[in-house]
Formats: C-alpha cells, sequence, structure tokens
C-alpha cells in the first residue's frame, strides 16, 4: 500500500518563475492537504481539495493555487516566485467521512528560490 | 482562531528516562489534537491523536499523550526515551468548529542522549 507520494523532491527556481508540485494520495484518501513549512517552523496550512474543489484556504496570497483530478491527485502551483517562498511543501491525505482521521504526510518538496 | 504553543524549543533526555514535550493549545470548540514526529529530510509520521473519550492516549512507538482540557494541555510522553527518539516534534490542533486544518506548534527537538 503506497504511502502519500510527492514529486519532485528537490527543485530550484529564480525569483519571478513559476512552479508546480505534485501529490499523490494515500490508497483511499479522497482528501489532499497543502503546508508550507519554512527552516525551523512548524508547517502552515495552504489550502485543502476535496471532491476537486477548493475547501479551506490558509493565509496565503493568489499566487498559491491549487487543483486535485478525479484520481484524487492533486498540485500545487506557485507564481511569481519570492525569495521568501523558499521552504519544505508538504502534501497531506486523508478520508473526509468517518470519525476525524489523522493526515498522512508525504516526504516533502524541497523549494530553493534563488 | 486556533493555536498551538510548544514552550520548549529542545528537551534533553538521557536514554532510559522518561521523556515529555510539552503542547497547550487554544481553539473556540472542542479540539482535536494530533502530535507527529519529522526526522531529518522527511515529511512528518503521525504518532496518535486525541479525538474524544478517555483523556490517555496511546500511539506508536511507546508514545502516549494526556488530554487536560481545563489546562488546554496535551503533553506527549514516552516512560522509556531510546537514542531514536532524538527528532523534531510537532502538536497540532483542528478546531471542530474551524473546518478541517491542522495548525501546528513550532515543533520542540528532542535530543537523547546514551
Amino acid at each position: 500500500d503506497a504511502g502519500v507520494t510527492q514529486s519532485p523532491t528537490h527543485l530550484i527556481k529564480t525569483r519571478g518563475q513559476q512552479v508546480t508540485l505534485r501529490c499523490s494520495p494515500k490508497s483511499g484518501h479522497d482528501t489532499v492537504s497543502w503546508y508550507q513549512q519554512a527552516l525551523g517552523q512548524g508547517p502552515q496550512f495552504i489550502f485543502q481539495y476535496y471532491e476537486e474543489e477548493e475547501r479551506q484556504r490558509g493565509n496565503f496570497p493568489d499566487r498559491f493555487s491549487g487543483h486535485q483530478f478525479p484520481n484524487y491527485s492533486s498540485e500545487l502551483n506557485v507564481n511569481a516566485l519570492l525569495l521568501g517562498d523558499s521552504a519544505l511543501y508538504l502534501c497531506a491525505s486523508s478520508l473526509a467521512s468517518g470519525s476525524p482521521h489523522e493526515q498522512y504526510f508525504g516526504p516533502g518538496t524541497r523549494l530553493t528560490v534563488t | 482562531a486556533q493555536s498551538v504553543a510548544q514552550p520548549e524549543d529542545q528537551v534533553n533526555v538521557a536514554e532510559g528516562n522518561p521523556l515529555t514535550v510539552k503542547c497547550t493549545y487554544s481553539v473556540s470548540g472542542n479540539p482535536y489534537l494530533f502530535w507527529y514526529v519529522q526526522y531529518p529530510n522527511r515529511g512528518l509520521q503521525f504518532l496518535l491523536k486525541y479525538i474524544t473519550g478517555d483523556n490517555l492516549v496511546k500511539g506508536s512507538y511507546g508514545f502516549e499523550a494526556e488530554f487536560n482540557k481545563s489546562q488546554t494541555s496535551f503533553h506527549l510522553k514516552k516512560p522509556s526515551a531510546l537514542v531514536s527518539d532524538s527528532a523534531l516534534y510537532f502538536c497540532a490542533v483542528r478546531d471542530k468548529a474551524a473546518g478541517n486544518k491542522l495548525t501546528f506548534g513550532g515543533g520542540t527537538r528532542v535530543l537523547v542522549k546514551p
């Protein structure tokens, strides 16, 4: 049973560029959340997707956008990259129905903006 | 708004001694509480959760946590620490009334010395 997978593992971009990060949820999960973890800090919630729609959003600008596909996989897009966008981006999957379920995290994508 | 505080940046403990990692939270409604562990260059691994019921929750790798509503705390404990427990630990809260997002504390680094 594959867990949450993310690609790429590492990425280096230049200020002003655009980036797309990808996530495949754990088998059987239908909800995907994205988090940004800056160095030395806890993860910060970006947004969550369920049924191909953004259901909840954290305090991030519109430069951060996402998508969920019919197979539940998801993409995170960041436009007009800033140096401050350098971070570990974590994808987490969970099941929407039933009792509150823990979120399972992928290994993350390390984004460096130069 | 929900928030989590982990008052200790680092906890040092000798192998075989008890380990405690502190967490306090603030939510407007009833909380769901979680502990995650992060090893270097890895994503977050779920340890345990409190949803309702017994205040003492048992989780993976011999960890447990005690929910204290009056003190709004959810401290993580392990009776006998191992060197392999050295890692970064995050407490997180989900407010039932605020949707599905997790709010994380800043993390506590645990160093277990042989």
